[in-house]
């Protein structure tokens, strides 16, 4: 299994900064992804991070809004740009090998934009 | 209608069985899951079927699959405080490794 680590784990922020998001994993995975989770809402696929190249979005999702680095196979970071107050969600990283049935999960981070 | 659905929510008293519920709309699902999520919290994988299963049986969990109708259940025995939380279901199609998930079930267990 893998254990992952999300921080911050909560912010409040002004609206128009910017936040970013770190995700470190305990081993080398080799998918990672990015989803949000709106309040009462199912999880969204924002987009997968790729090690070394683009990550590559889901429809609705734009790399100016939401650049995503992932510089190994372990570390990823989501920022969420520009925020306003519909950004406010949980951001959840997420990893898994192909191989593997499992998507590990890490805690969340809770954003609310004021 | 959407790939996954759930029911919102589900009370039962402690002690009591919970079975929840969720269809899918996808025949060339390969792995089906249950996530919980406690508050504060991320998900954490409870268990999962491959698609040629129609039961797997984890302690308390017993999770049913019927291919046919696309229908999975998850039942909790023995359901404690401890296990309120939101659970969702996930399917996985085959050629696919992202999952999709449904809304969650919140589970509201009271004495």
């Amino acid at each position: 299994s893998a254990v992952i680590s999300q921080k911050p784990s909560r912010d409040i922020c002004q609206r128009g900064t910017s936040l970013t998001i770190q995700c470190q994993v305990d081993s080398q995975v080799t998918m990672m992804f990015w989803y949000r989770q709106q309040p009462g809402q199912s999880l969204t696929l924002i987009a997968t991070a790729n090690q070394g190249s683009e990550a590559t979005y889901e429809s609705g999702f734009v790399i100016d809004k939401f650049p995503i680095s992932r510089p190994n196979l372990t570390f990823s970071t989501l920022t969420v740009s520009n925020m306003s107050p519909e950004d406010s969600s949980i951001y959840l990283c997420s990893a898994g090998t192909g191989e593997n049935t499992e998507a590990f999960f890490g805690q969340g981070t809770r954003l609310t934009v004021v | 209608g959407e790939d996954v659905e759930q029911s919102l929510f589900l009370s039962v008293r402690e002690g009591d069985s919970s079975v929840i519920n969720c269809t899918y709309t996808d025949s060339s699902s390969t792995y089906l899951y249950w996530y919980k999520q406690e508050p504060g919290a991320g998900l954490q994988l409870l268990t999962y079927i491959f698609s040629n299963m129609d039961m797997k049986q984890d302690q308390r969990l017993t999770v049913l699959l019927n291919k046919k109708d696309k229908h999975l259940s998850l039942r909790i025995a023995d359901t404690q405080t401890g296990d309120s939380a939101i659970y969702f279901c996930a399917e996985r199609r085959g050629g696919s490794y992202i999952p999709t998930f449904g809304r969650g079930t919140s589970l509201i267990v009271h004495p």
